[in-house]
């Protein structure tokens, strides 16, 4: 297996709404990513996870909340999102944080906030 | 701070044709990698060269390749025999000791 899975694909929520997204990987990894990507922008680093334990917070703010449950599954909790937060969320994953192999990333979780 | 900058928001290119993307970085760091990965509307970023910093020999893939000019601090793309399927958002990415860092994106458009 050489993916990285991302559920859902799309999400509508509301501003009250708390909902989650979802990465899955089966590679061994032992660091993933988050990515937030506006339209015709390059990604943004938003965490950085290794071994399980946060690495990296590029200073996002507290309604977006990641969760390394284990070295397969990365989760990004959503709460009380505002509209400008509409974008596509990609995760990625690599060997080891810092090795220079590139990462695999999934199709990402397009996500509109209304 | 290394910055990575791709002057070409936009390009075209006639299939089968060759085109050329530009990228130029800035950083003080002497060991480092660089990358150009594809966006597709499919969404999925996908990797499409590799380049370590301290091999002066230019990386190619297929009809990919690269121009690598260390000193200049230069890393352009050339993609031979263009093809409908190229047609992408192509970021250059460097990643040096911390995490990985794209430059803005050139949207290429291969025409038949």
């Amino acid at each position: 297996d050489t993916e990285v899975t991302q559920t859902p694909k799309h999400l509508v929520m509301g501003m009250t709404n708390k909902k989650s997204l979802k990465c899955e990987q089966h590679m061994g990894h032992r660091a993933m990513y988050w990515y937030k990507q506006k339209a015709k922008k390059p990604p943004e680093l938003m965490f950085v996870y290794s071994y399980e334990k946060l690495s990296i917070n590029e200073s996002v703010p507290s309604r977006f909340s990641p969760e390394c449950p284990n070295s397969s599954l990365l989760n990004l909790h959503l709460h009380a999102l505002q509209p400008e937060d509409s974008a596509l969320y990609l995760c990625a994953s690599s060997p080891r944080q810092g090795e220079p192999y590139g990462y695999t990333f999934g199709s990402g979780t397009r996500l509109t906030v209304v | 701070a290394q910055t990575v900058t791709q002057s070409q928001p936009e390009m075209s290119v006639q299939e089968a044709e060759t085109v050329t993307l530009s990228c130029t970085y800035d950083t003080s760091e002497s060991n480092y990698y660089l990358f150009w990965y594809k966006q597709p509307p499919s969404r999925q970023m996908i990797l499409v060269i590799r380049q370590e910093a301290y091999k002066q020999q230019n990386a190619t893939e297929n009809r990919f390749s690269v121009n690598f000019q260390k000193a200049a601090k230069s890393f352009s793309l050339k993609i031979s025999d263009s093809q409908l399927g190229d047609t992408a958002m192509y970021f250059c990415v460097f990643m040096g000791n911390n995490d990985m860092r794209f430059g803005a994106g050139t949207r290429l458009t291969v025409k038949p």
